[in-house]
Protein backbone atom coordinates (compact mmCIF):
# COMPACT_ATOMS: atom_id res chain seq x y z
CA UNK A 1 0.00 0.00 0.00
CA UNK A 2 1.17 3.11 -1.21
CA UNK A 3 2.11 5.69 2.18
CA UNK A 4 3.50 9.69 1.56
CA UNK A 5 4.95 11.25 4.10
CA UNK A 6 5.21 14.92 4.48
CA UNK A 7 8.09 16.48 6.89
CA UNK A 8 7.91 18.88 8.69
CA UNK A 9 3.99 19.53 9.43
CA UNK A 10 4.33 22.83 9.64
CA UNK A 11 6.81 25.54 8.92
CA UNK A 12 7.68 29.45 9.66
CA UNK A 13 10.25 31.47 7.56
CA UNK A 14 10.57 35.14 7.24
CA UNK A 15 9.54 36.74 3.81
CA UNK A 16 12.50 36.89 1.39
CA UNK A 17 14.08 33.46 2.18
CA UNK A 18 14.10 30.51 -0.10
CA UNK A 19 12.29 27.39 1.31
CA UNK A 20 12.03 23.63 0.78
CA UNK A 21 9.28 21.24 1.28
CA UNK A 22 10.02 17.72 1.34
CA UNK A 23 7.68 14.13 0.10
CA UNK A 24 8.68 10.70 0.91
CA UNK A 25 6.97 7.69 -0.89
CA UNK A 26 6.83 4.09 -0.22
CA UNK A 27 6.33 2.98 -3.50
CA UNK A 28 8.53 3.44 -5.95
CA UNK A 29 6.31 2.54 -8.94
CA UNK A 30 4.39 5.79 -9.49
CA UNK A 31 3.29 7.24 -12.76
CA UNK A 32 3.53 10.99 -11.63
CA UNK A 33 3.61 13.37 -8.50
CA UNK A 34 2.11 16.33 -7.90
CA UNK A 35 2.06 19.18 -5.41
CA UNK A 36 -1.00 21.22 -4.42
CA UNK A 37 -1.88 24.23 -2.53
CA UNK A 38 -4.64 24.44 -0.15
CA UNK A 39 -5.49 27.64 0.98
CA UNK A 40 -7.59 27.32 4.61
CA UNK A 41 -11.48 26.43 3.85
CA UNK A 42 -10.85 25.83 0.26
CA UNK A 43 -10.08 23.09 -2.66
CA UNK A 44 -7.27 22.22 -3.75
CA UNK A 45 -4.72 24.05 -6.32
CA UNK A 46 -2.30 22.37 -8.42
CA UNK A 47 1.19 23.73 -8.42
CA UNK A 48 3.48 21.56 -10.51
CA UNK A 49 3.47 17.65 -12.07
CA UNK A 50 5.89 15.64 -12.70
CA UNK A 51 5.82 12.52 -14.96
CA UNK A 52 7.80 9.28 -13.59
CA UNK A 53 10.56 10.17 -16.37
CA UNK A 54 11.19 13.60 -15.43
CA UNK A 55 13.47 14.80 -12.96
CA UNK A 56 11.86 18.41 -12.32
CA UNK A 57 9.30 21.07 -13.25
CA UNK A 58 9.36 24.32 -12.89
CA UNK A 59 6.65 27.55 -13.03
CA UNK A 60 7.63 30.67 -11.66
CA UNK A 61 9.22 31.06 -8.27
CA UNK A 62 8.32 27.16 -7.79
CA UNK A 63 10.48 24.18 -8.91
CA UNK A 64 9.64 20.55 -7.82
CA UNK A 65 11.70 17.66 -8.15
CA UNK A 66 11.26 13.60 -8.32
CA UNK A 67 13.69 11.12 -7.26
CA UNK A 68 11.63 8.16 -8.03
CA UNK A 69 14.34 5.44 -7.14
CA UNK A 70 14.29 7.29 -3.79
CA UNK A 71 10.98 7.92 -2.91
CA UNK A 72 11.11 11.65 -2.49
CA UNK A 73 10.22 14.60 -3.95
CA UNK A 74 11.08 18.31 -3.15
CA UNK A 75 8.81 21.63 -3.75
CA UNK A 76 11.59 24.57 -3.82
CA UNK A 77 10.18 28.32 -3.00
CA UNK A 78 12.17 31.02 -3.59
CA UNK A 79 11.55 34.43 -2.27
CA UNK A 80 9.03 33.76 0.25
CA UNK A 81 5.67 35.89 -0.05
CA UNK A 82 3.34 35.98 2.73
CA UNK A 83 0.98 35.41 -0.32
CA UNK A 84 3.02 31.74 -0.03
CA UNK A 85 0.86 30.90 3.03
CA UNK A 86 -0.99 27.77 2.65
CA UNK A 87 -0.37 23.87 3.30
CA UNK A 88 0.91 22.41 0.61
CA UNK A 89 0.38 18.75 -0.57
CA UNK A 90 2.04 15.98 -2.62
CA UNK A 91 0.10 13.34 -4.04
CA UNK A 92 1.49 10.32 -5.98
CA UNK A 93 -0.27 8.10 -8.75
CA UNK A 94 0.44 4.32 -8.55
CA UNK A 95 -0.82 1.72 -10.29
CA UNK A 96 -4.62 2.10 -8.97
CA UNK A 97 -4.86 5.11 -10.86
CA UNK A 98 -5.95 7.21 -7.95
CA UNK A 99 -4.15 9.94 -5.95
CA UNK A 100 -2.40 9.18 -2.71
CA UNK A 101 -2.07 12.02 -0.65
CA UNK A 102 0.37 13.07 2.27
CA UNK A 103 -0.78 15.04 4.92
CA UNK A 104 0.66 18.25 4.67
CA UNK A 105 3.07 20.91 5.27
CA UNK A 106 1.31 24.20 6.68
CA UNK A 107 3.55 27.20 5.21
CA UNK A 108 3.60 30.31 7.29
CA UNK A 109 5.82 33.16 5.23
CA UNK A 110 5.80 35.65 8.38
CA UNK A 111 6.05 39.60 6.86
CA UNK B 1 -17.25 25.21 -16.90
CA UNK B 2 -13.87 26.74 -15.98
CA UNK B 3 -13.29 24.56 -13.52
CA UNK B 4 -14.69 21.47 -11.56
CA UNK B 5 -17.65 22.86 -9.32
CA UNK B 6 -19.18 21.36 -6.26
CA UNK B 7 -22.73 21.47 -4.82
CA UNK B 8 -23.35 22.74 -2.13
CA UNK B 9 -20.52 24.12 -1.33
CA UNK B 10 -21.64 23.87 2.40
CA UNK B 11 -24.76 21.53 4.02
CA UNK B 12 -25.51 21.03 7.22
CA UNK B 13 -27.96 18.07 7.85
CA UNK B 14 -29.30 15.72 11.17
CA UNK B 15 -27.92 12.37 11.67
CA UNK B 16 -30.12 10.13 9.84
CA UNK B 17 -30.37 11.86 7.09
CA UNK B 18 -29.41 11.28 3.35
CA UNK B 19 -27.51 13.63 1.11
CA UNK B 20 -26.77 14.29 -2.07
CA UNK B 21 -23.17 16.09 -3.29
CA UNK B 22 -22.74 17.42 -6.91
CA UNK B 23 -19.89 17.55 -8.54
CA UNK B 24 -19.54 18.98 -12.44
CA UNK B 25 -16.10 18.11 -13.82
CA UNK B 26 -14.01 19.77 -16.48
CA UNK B 27 -15.48 19.39 -19.58
CA UNK B 28 -14.51 17.04 -21.89
CA UNK B 29 -12.84 15.25 -18.95
CA UNK B 30 -13.15 11.33 -18.50
CA UNK B 31 -12.07 10.63 -15.35
CA UNK B 32 -13.65 12.22 -11.94
CA UNK B 33 -12.42 11.03 -8.40
CA UNK B 34 -14.25 11.64 -4.95
CA UNK B 35 -12.27 12.47 -1.67
CA UNK B 36 -13.02 13.27 1.40
CA UNK B 37 -10.68 15.60 3.64
CA UNK B 38 -11.35 15.50 7.59
CA UNK B 39 -9.52 18.48 9.79
CA UNK B 40 -5.58 18.94 9.39
CA UNK B 41 -5.63 15.50 7.04
CA UNK B 42 -4.82 15.42 3.69
CA UNK B 43 -7.76 13.86 1.42
CA UNK B 44 -8.81 10.33 1.55
CA UNK B 45 -9.89 8.53 -1.39
CA UNK B 46 -13.36 7.34 -1.93
CA UNK B 47 -14.26 6.76 -5.46
CA UNK B 48 -12.46 6.86 -9.33
CA UNK B 49 -14.66 6.99 -12.05
CA UNK B 50 -13.40 6.79 -15.88
CA UNK B 51 -16.59 7.65 -18.15
CA UNK B 52 -19.56 6.27 -16.64
CA UNK B 53 -18.37 3.25 -15.06
CA UNK B 54 -16.62 3.16 -11.25
CA UNK B 55 -13.23 1.81 -12.00
CA UNK B 56 -12.47 1.75 -8.30
CA UNK B 57 -14.75 2.56 -5.70
CA UNK B 58 -12.77 0.88 -2.88
CA UNK B 59 -12.79 3.79 -0.88
CA UNK B 60 -16.38 3.68 0.26
CA UNK B 61 -16.87 3.48 3.71
CA UNK B 62 -19.49 1.38 4.04
CA UNK B 63 -22.58 0.65 2.37
CA UNK B 64 -23.99 4.23 3.00
CA UNK B 65 -21.57 5.34 0.64
CA UNK B 66 -23.07 5.68 -3.10
CA UNK B 67 -21.99 7.58 -6.09
CA UNK B 68 -23.10 7.80 -9.81
CA UNK B 69 -21.78 9.34 -12.86
CA UNK B 70 -24.95 7.96 -15.45
CA UNK B 71 -23.41 10.49 -18.62
CA UNK B 72 -20.17 10.72 -17.95
CA UNK B 73 -20.39 14.19 -16.58
CA UNK B 74 -22.07 15.24 -13.68
CA UNK B 75 -21.70 12.94 -10.48
CA UNK B 76 -23.64 12.45 -7.42
CA UNK B 77 -22.49 11.57 -4.00
CA UNK B 78 -25.12 10.21 -1.78
CA UNK B 79 -24.69 9.13 1.56
CA UNK B 80 -27.83 7.28 3.52
CA UNK B 81 -28.46 7.86 7.20
CA UNK B 82 -25.77 10.10 7.80
CA UNK B 83 -23.53 9.92 10.99
CA UNK B 84 -21.53 12.40 12.77
CA UNK B 85 -18.32 10.75 11.78
CA UNK B 86 -19.48 11.81 7.91
CA UNK B 87 -18.96 15.32 9.09
CA UNK B 88 -15.73 16.18 6.48
CA UNK B 89 -14.85 18.40 3.35
CA UNK B 90 -16.07 16.27 0.45
CA UNK B 91 -13.26 17.25 -2.87
CA UNK B 92 -13.96 15.99 -6.42
CA UNK B 93 -11.49 16.40 -8.54
CA UNK B 94 -11.11 15.71 -12.80
CA UNK B 95 -8.53 15.26 -15.16
CA UNK B 96 -8.58 14.30 -18.82
CA UNK B 97 -8.02 10.46 -18.82
CA UNK B 98 -6.57 9.49 -15.40
CA UNK B 99 -3.29 8.79 -14.25
CA UNK B 100 -1.53 5.90 -14.61
CA UNK B 101 -1.57 3.97 -18.13
CA UNK B 102 -3.81 6.45 -19.85
CA UNK B 103 -1.92 9.12 -19.55
CA UNK B 104 0.17 11.59 -17.05
CA UNK B 105 -2.95 14.01 -16.77
CA UNK B 106 -3.12 16.42 -14.11
CA UNK B 107 -5.76 16.20 -11.58
CA UNK B 108 -7.73 19.65 -10.94
CA UNK B 109 -10.25 20.01 -7.85
CA UNK B 110 -13.10 21.73 -7.03
CA UNK B 111 -13.73 24.11 -3.80
CA UNK B 112 -15.45 20.79 -1.64
CA UNK B 113 -18.63 20.82 -0.12
CA UNK B 114 -18.16 21.03 3.64
CA UNK B 115 -20.61 18.64 5.71
CA UNK B 116 -21.68 18.60 8.93
CA UNK B 117 -24.04 16.16 10.69
CA UNK B 118 -25.58 17.36 13.98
Amino acid sequence: KQEVTQIPAALSVPEGENLVLNCSFTDSAIYNLQWFRQDPGKGLTSLLLIQSSQREQTSGRLNASLDKSSGRSTLYIAASQPGDSATYLCAVTSGNEKLTFGTGTRLTIIP
Amino acid sequence: GAGVSQTPSNKVTEKGKYVELRCDPISGHTALYWYRQSLGQGPEFLIYFQGTGAADDSGLPNDRFFAVRPEGSVSTLKIQRTERGDSAVYLCASSLRGGGRRGNTEAFFGQGTRLTVV
